[in-house]
């Protein structure tokens, strides 16, 4: 069964840092592109960024370039999202998942919270 | 949202529901790569169809998925109580990443 687990969300004040994590398992981690959306309270999804199967290509959102920084580790299935210079509007839960061609996010985590407040 | 849908949408039980999904001429209008899913209120979002018109395995043949020139289109067919839930669309947007719809909230009345 495939599963995805985030961690490291938390409360961070404004200007702050956070590094969020996912552990994928039931499925060949190398093999697949990786991705991270959010959601604000009550609001849509909005794609952040994603980076290919060997992390040769890394795409980022507008909101985020120069920012945040995805990564991650094919030996520990783990993905990462390094979060800097937080801002209040970018509270949301985060979610990893699983990237098909085109874009398909087949496989989504539960998310985890990052809440930016003073 | 760079991609426009309805926000809400209804019908009762046994009813069909279509939702809307606009893009432009460099995604939903380029691409063969229109994706929806499904959220119910405090979970992940499901994948319920990808490459426009296919279903992951287990989604019911209730849920369809169609095209035509910029806009593509989720229908619900014979509206179940757990068919309530928000529904986005998304895409593929080339050098842009992936595009979101604003959600469409889903009611059985």
């Amino acid at each position: 069964e495939v599963q995805l687990v985030e961690s490291g969300g938390g409360l961070v004040q404004p200007g702050g840092s956070l590094r969020l994590s996912c552990v994928g398992s039931g499925f060949t981690f190398s093999l697949y592109s990786m991705s991270w959306v959010r959601q604000a309270p009550g609001k849509g999804l909005e794609w952040v960024a994603s980076i290919e199967k060997d992390g040769s290509e890394i795409f980022y959102a507008d909101s985020v370039k120069g920012r945040f920084t995805i990564s991650r580790d094919n030996s520990k299935n783990s993905l990462h999202l390094q979060l800097n210079s937080l801002r209040v509007e970018e509270t949301a839960v985060y979610f990893c998942a699983r990237v098909l061609e085109g874009s398909t996010r087949d496989y989504w985590g539960q998310g985890t919270l990052v809440t930016v407040s003073s | 949202s760079a991609l426009t849908q309805p926000p809400s949408a209804s019908g009762s039980p046994g009813q069909s529901v279509t939702i809307s999904c606009t893009g432009g001429s460099g995604d939903i209008g380029f691409y063969d790569y229109v994706s929806w899913y499904q959220q119910h209120p405090g979970k992940a979002p499901k994948l319920i169809i990808y490459e426009v018109l296919k279903r992951p395995s287990g989604v019911p043949d209730r849920f369809s998925g169609s095209k035509s020139g910029k806009t593509a289109s989720l229908t619900v067919s014979g509206l179940q109580a757990e068919d309530e839930a928000d529904y986005y669309c998304s895409t593929y947007a080339g050098s842009r990443g992936a595009l979101f719809g604003g959600g469409t909230k889903v009611t059985v009345l």
